[in-house]
């Protein structure tokens, strides 16, 4: 079983949708990371929560400690947003991953 | 991904070949991580180093080394690839007393 579970592995938005990306773990956390890789591979840090809410632009994560688990929304998705979206999960000095929600945003 | 390097880009090895992924930082982080990324898998680590000279492992460490001499530089050793080591490495880099990381562009290995 892996620490960290997302889901939905697979999402297809239309341009304008309101987006939300689950995130599900199991193990005593620090910290909880919301990373974008784009199509071409990178990965970039978007998020990092230990309690309540934080909004970047279109982008807003909240996290729950006591139900572990954690969201990311996207409101008015646009294409740009396709990427490959990762909750991951800092115990200690090492980190788990979960696999990913692929978003596919279609003019 | 800016201050973190890695080469190769690509490299394809034969099984039982060996060989060395470099990553370098020029943010003075004192952790730094290696990663690799299966297809449908979530990234795993495979070794971590909390400053230079000091190392540990991480859930996937079985047939890879790595060293830290300094700040900038951690690599990552594989002793006679196998075809199971094919995947993409991407290394990271955390300052101390933040969670931040930072990731490098990715070395993308086939082992045939």
């Amino acid at each position: 079983k892996n620490e960290v579970e997302q889901s939905p592995q697979n999402l297809t938005a239309q341009e304008g949708e309101f987006i939300t990306i689950n995130c599900s773990y199991s193990v005593g956390i620090s910290a909880l990371h919301w990373l974008q890789q784009h199509p071409g591979g990178g990965i970039v840090s978007l998020f990092m929560l230990s309690s309540g809410k934080k909004k970047h632009g279109r982008l807003i994560a909240t996290i729950n400690i006591q139900e572990k688990h954690s969201s990311l929304h996207i409101t008015a998705s646009h294409p740009r947003d396709s990427a490959v979206y990762i909750c991951a999960v800092r115990t200690g000095n090492q980190f788990y991953f979960g696999t990913g929600t692929s978003l596919t945003v279609i003019p | 991904n800016a201050g973190v390097t890695q080469t190769p880009k690509f490299r394809i090895l034969k099984i039982g070949q060996s060989m060395t992924l470099q990553c370098t930082q020029d943010m003075n982080h004192n952790y730094m991580y290696w990663y690799r990324q299966d297809p449908g898998m979530g990234l795993k680590l495979i070794y971590y180093s909390v400053g230079a000279g000091i190392t540990d492992k991480g859930e996937v460490p079985n047939g890879y080394n790595v060293s830290r001499s300094t700040t900038e530089d951690f690599p990552l050793r594989l002793e006679l690839a196998a075809p199971s080591q094919t995947s993409v490495y991407f290394c990271a880099v955390r300052l101390a007393g933040t969670y931040e990381q930072y990731f490098g562009p990715g070395t993308r290995l086939t082992v045939t």
